[in-house]
C-alpha cells in the first residue's frame, strides 16, 4: 500500500469554526488531491496540487482552501465549517508521467468530518 | 463534458455466481480508465486500469475488465464472487493534459453477496 496517512481520522466540529485536515505521504509523489465523498455523489475533487506551492481548484472548491509547503504534506482547510461540509474526505497521490504511463491515484484512509 | 455513469446503484449476487458491473464513460480523447474498490470504512483500492493495448485487462483479486470503444464502456467482471467481494465499486476516467490527470468518478455500485 502507498504510504499515505490522514489526520485526524474523525472529527466533530461546530458550524463556523475553522478546520484543517492533513494528508502526509512518504512516496515522494508530485501530485496530491483532496476529494470529498457523499452518498449518491461518488467522489468529487476539491483541490489538487502539482508541486510545492502549486495548487488548483477542482469541481467543488468553494469554502475550501489548500496549502502545500512540503512535498509530503497537503493541507485542506475549511475556513468556516458549514453543515454541508459534513462528509468523508480522502487524500490521493499520483506520480507524474515522467515515472508512470498512466494517471492512477492512490488513496489514503479518509477523514470523517461532522459539522454540527 | 467528461462523465462516468454506473447504471446500477446496488447489485446482489450469490456467492459463487458470476458478476458484471457496468460502466459507461464520456470523454473525447483516448480514455484512461480505472476501477476502484472500497470496503466499508476504508479508502479506495485500485483494482485495475486500462490506458492502451489489450482491451481485456486483468486486475487484482481475480477481477477483469473489458474496454469497448464502440460502446464507451468499461465493464468489470469476475467469474465467481466470494463473500469478501462485498464492497462498493467505482469506475473512473482520467482527464489529462501534459503530465497530470484528474479522475472523474462514477457514483459507485454497491455489491452485496448472498451466502
Amino acid at each position: 500500500d502507498a504510504g499515505i496517512t490522514q489526520s485526524p481520522r474523525h472529527k466533530v466540529t461546530e458550524t463556523g469554526t475553522p478546520v484543517t485536515l492533513r494528508c502526509h505521504q512518504t512516496e515522494n509523489h508530485r501530485y496530491m488531491y483532496w476529494y470529498r465523498q457523499d452518498p449518491g455523489h461518488g467522489l468529487r475533487l476539491i483541490h489538487y496540487s502539482y508541486g510545492v506551492k502549486d495548487t488548483d481548484k477542482g469541481e467543488v472548491s468553494d469554502g475550501y482552501s489548500v496549502s502545500r509547503s512540503k512535498t509530503e504534506d497537503f493541507l485542506l482547510t475549511l475556513e468556516s465549517a458549514t453543515s454541508s461540509q459534513t462528509s468523508v474526505y480522502f487524500c490521493a497521490i499520483s506520480e507524474s508521467l515522467l515515472h508512470s504511463s498512466s494517471y492512477e491515484q492512490y488513496f489514503g484512509p479518509g477523514t470523517r468530518l461532522t459539522v454540527t | 463534458a467528461q462523465s462516468v455513469t454506473q447504471p446500477d446503484i446496488h447489485i446482489t449476487v450469490s456467492e459463487g455466481a458470476s458478476l458484471e458491473l457496468r460502466c459507461n464513460y464520456s470523454y473525447g480523447a483516448t480514455p484512461y480508465l480505472f476501477w476502484y474498490v472500497q470496503s466499508p470504512g476504508q479508502g479506495l483500492q485500485l483494482l485495475l486500469k486500462y490506458f492502451s493495448g489489450d482491451t481485456l485487462v486483468q486486475g487484482i483479486k481475480g477481477f477483469e475488465a473489458e474496454f469497448k470503444r464502440s460502446q464507451s464502456s468499461f465493464n468489470l467482471r469476475k467469474p465467481s464472487v466470494h463473500w469478501s467481494d462485498a464492497a462498493e465499486y467505482f469506475c473512473a476516467v482520467a482527464t489529462y493534459g501534459g503530465s497530470q490527470g484528474n479522475l472523474i468518478f462514477g457514483k459507485g455500485t454497491k455489491l452485496s453477496v448472498k451466502p
